[in-house]
């Protein structure tokens, strides 16, 4: 079945570093991928999203990219903010019907 | 628009307990989905519904757990009884239609805590 693998957290950067997050994932086919972040206090939030191999999502200044070959779906972000400290979470449909398959998710703080 | 509503955020019961969690999705939205998150970990589908018909209860603990989404809208959450290890965010989430590409919408979430 389908599964996602994440890098593991916490991760802690400095304002203005470069950011990745590592996701690799199984798949029957090629589903979407998506990307969420939970904000401290808050639900899921949609990030981004790539409904094709190849395809490029952005949203906030992160981008990923959906890599059929290396069955990869890496976040990027030239340079982060305080205010993007955050758990993010990798996920893709498993099944039929739209349900999600989370990775275990990566806590990122950003200090000033 | 208004965004997914659950109610109540907090609950604290003693294990052997029961608790109901109670969700209203977006207007419109077809598809509603239970997750559940413990601490850690990313949230795991509980039941998916499509308007008012379960379309997927495979990894429901059906022993003790318990969803219905009675007219198609709201739905509820039910545990009876609790066990310590149900404590967990629970998450509902709901999407205009199951494809694959839709975009799932969630809410703040039900953190549970049993003691």
């Amino acid at each position: 079945g389908n599964s996602v693998t994440q890098m593991e957290g916490p991760v802690t950067l400095s304002e203005e570093a470069f950011l990745t997050i590592n996701c690799t994932y199984t798949a029957t086919g090629y589903p979407s991928l998506f990307w969420y972040v939970q904000y401290p206090g808050e639900g899921l939030q949609l990030l981004l999203k790539a409904t094709k191999a190849d395809d490029k999502g952005s949203n906030k200044g992160f981008e990923a990219t959906y890599r059929k070959e290396t069955t990869s779906f890496h976040l990027e972000k030239g340079s982060v903010q305080v205010s993007d400290s955050a758990v993010y979470f990798c996920a893709l449909p498993f099944g039929q019907g739209g349900k999600l398959i989370f990775g275990q998710g990566t806590e990122l703080s950003v200090k000033p | 628009e208004a965004g997914v509503a659950q109610s109540p955020r907090y609950k604290i019961i003693e294990k052997r307990q029961s608790v109901a969690f109670w969700c209203n999705p977006i207007s419109g939205h077809a598809t509603l989905y239970w997750y559940q998150q413990i601490l850690g970990q990313g949230p795991k589908l509980l039941i998916q519904f499509q308007n008012n018909g379960v379309v997927d209860d495979s990894q429901l603990p059906k022993d003790r757990f318990s969803a219905e989404r009675l007219k198609g809208v709201d739905s509820t959450l039910k545990i009876q009884p609790a066990k310590l290890e149900d404590s967990a965010v629970y998450l509902c989430a709901s999407s205009l239609d199951s494809g694959i590409t839709d975009t799932q919408y969630f809410g703040p979430g039900t953190r549970l805590t049993v003691l």
